[in-house]
């Protein structure tokens, strides 16, 4: 069974600093991985998703990289800013070649004007 | 485009209450999954319709919750009788099909309360 985790699960930083999230699965047989970010009561914004064969994925100053045999995806955001508070999760499909999604725990990220 | 549309924002009702909840997906869009987001269990997907079929309901908790997608531009979520543990924001999300590539979009989701 996938099961899919986030560390860490709360992150506070002061404005400016480059900053990196964390998603570990434990299925590697995933054929793509998405980054969402939520804002508070608010719904869910994909960010970046990474093909299976891809390695990075690059928007702004986001930055995701994959790694299927580890398990192992990161989130880069790079320069953080105040506007970047949220809770990041990542979600990568289970269940066959259907895009039902399995999401992370998330981490609530604070950035510290 | 307006984005996944869901109804109503908030809604807060009492133990045994039927609940309803809408949303209209992404005009074009052909596959639509409805989500709970809870803080014990995170975000969970309950069920899923491509072109208006359900496809997966495995993750729908028990008989009291029914979805149903009448039509391509609109669907249900109801709960019948609703009770306080129903409590959690609920998301519905479209995409343009049910390939793993497709990319969902969700909804901004519907807090539910139930006293």
């Amino acid at each position: 069974k996938q099961e899919v985790t986030q560390i860490p699960a709360a992150l506070s930083v002061p404005e400016g600093e480059n900053l990196v999230l964390n998603c570990s699965f434990t299925d590697s047989a995933i054929y793509n991985l998405q980054w969402f970010r939520q804002d508070p009561g608010k719904g869910l914004t994909s960010l970046l998703l990474i093909q299976s064969s891809q390695r990075e994925q690059t928007s702004g100053r986001l930055n995701a990289s994959l790694d299927k045999s580890s398990g192992r995806s990161t989130l880069y955001i790079a320069a953080s800013q105040p506007g970047d508070s949220a809770t990041y999760l990542c979600a990568v499909p289970y269940g066959g070649a259907t895009n039902k999604l399995i999401f992370g725990t998330g981490t609530l990220l604070a950035v510290q004007p | 485009d307006a984005g996944v549309i869901q109804s109503p924002r908030h809604e807060v009702t009492e133990m045994g209450q039927e609940v309803t909840l809408r949303c209209k997906p992404i005009s074009g869009h052909n596959s639509l999954f409805w989500y709970r987001q809870t803080m014990m269990r995170g975000l969970e997907l309950l069920i899923y319709f491509n072109n208006n079929v359900p496809i997966d309901d495995s993750g729908m908790p028990e008989d009291r919750f029914s979805a149903k997608m009448p039509n391509a531009s609109f669907s249900t979520l109801k709960i019948q009788p609703s009770e306080p543990r129903d409590s959690a924001v609920y998301f519905c999300a479209s995409s343009s099909g049910i390939a793993s590539y497709n990319e969902q979009f969700f909804g901004p989701g519907t807090r539910l309360t139930v006293l």
